[in-house]
């Protein structure tokens, strides 16, 4: 299964963009890359995802490498809500998920 | 709001019962959905895939008689945990997805369970 690197930790003022990244080297053709986010004790929330163009939703834009090897979270405007752990996937064939150790994004007042 | 439900949010159980964790999509049908279990500042692992209609595909490590998984209809799938012991004592998430090929996975708030 493809794997994916984050960095373990990144820290951000409050009201700057952030720029997570990921790198996924071993893509295939067909992967699609997505993005979660999981806050302490709950389930992790979707965020957002992209086949080769970039995406913009209203929670982030994923920007995706020419060659999909590596893609970027960009957060406008880091609030403290977006405090938690990014995560990003890349969706095997039968839909599995195989998390990563993802992001700690801290955000500083 | 919520698309896939968790029931229960936590339970705290003796050693050596069994426990039922549900898992169901409110809005749409999931021919498959997902079971996860996370420990504490580790990451999600993928314990099994459950397919509507069919046996469970568990993944390498995780013993199918140990983690029983139902899936009888299209919006729900159970786990069981079988004679659970302390060291069971996790946070089980589950995730279930639209129909389509561009669809995201949707999870569940997560299940804290307790082994005393």
């Amino acid at each position: 299964d493809a794997k994916t690197t984050q960095p373990n930790s990144m820290e951000s003022n409050e009201e700057e963009p952030v720029h997570l990244p990921c790198n996924h080297s071993t893509i295939s053709g067909t992967d699609y890359i997505h993005w979660y986010r999981q806050l302490p004790s709950q389930g992790p929330e979707y965020v957002i995802h992209g086949l080769t163009s970039n995406v913009n939703n209203r929670m982030a834009s994923l920007a995706i490498a020419e060659d999909r090897k590596s893609s970027t979270l960009i957060l406008h405007r880091a609030t403290l809500r977006d405090a938690a752990v990014y995560y990003c996937i890349l969706r095997a064939s039968g839909n599995q998920f195989y998390f990563g150790t993802g992001t700690s994004l801290t955000v500083i007042p | 709001g919520a698309v896939v439900s968790q029931h229960p949010s936590w339970v705290i159980c003796k050693s050596g019962t069994s426990v039922k964790i549900e898992c169901r999509s409110l809005d749409f049908q999931a021919t498959t959905m997902f079971w996860y279990r996370q420990f504490p500042k580790q990451s999600l692992m993928l314990m099994a895939t459950s397919n509507e209609g069919s046996k469970a595909t568990y993944e390498q490590g995780v013993e199918k008689d140990k983690f029983l998984i139902n899936h009888a209809s299209l919006t729900l799938s159970t786990l069981t945990v079988t004679s659970a012991h302390p060291e069971d004592s996790s946070f089980y998430i589950c995730s279930a997805r639209r129909q389509g090929t561009a669809q995201p996975q949707h999870f569940g708030d997560g299940t804290r369970l307790s082994i005393l």
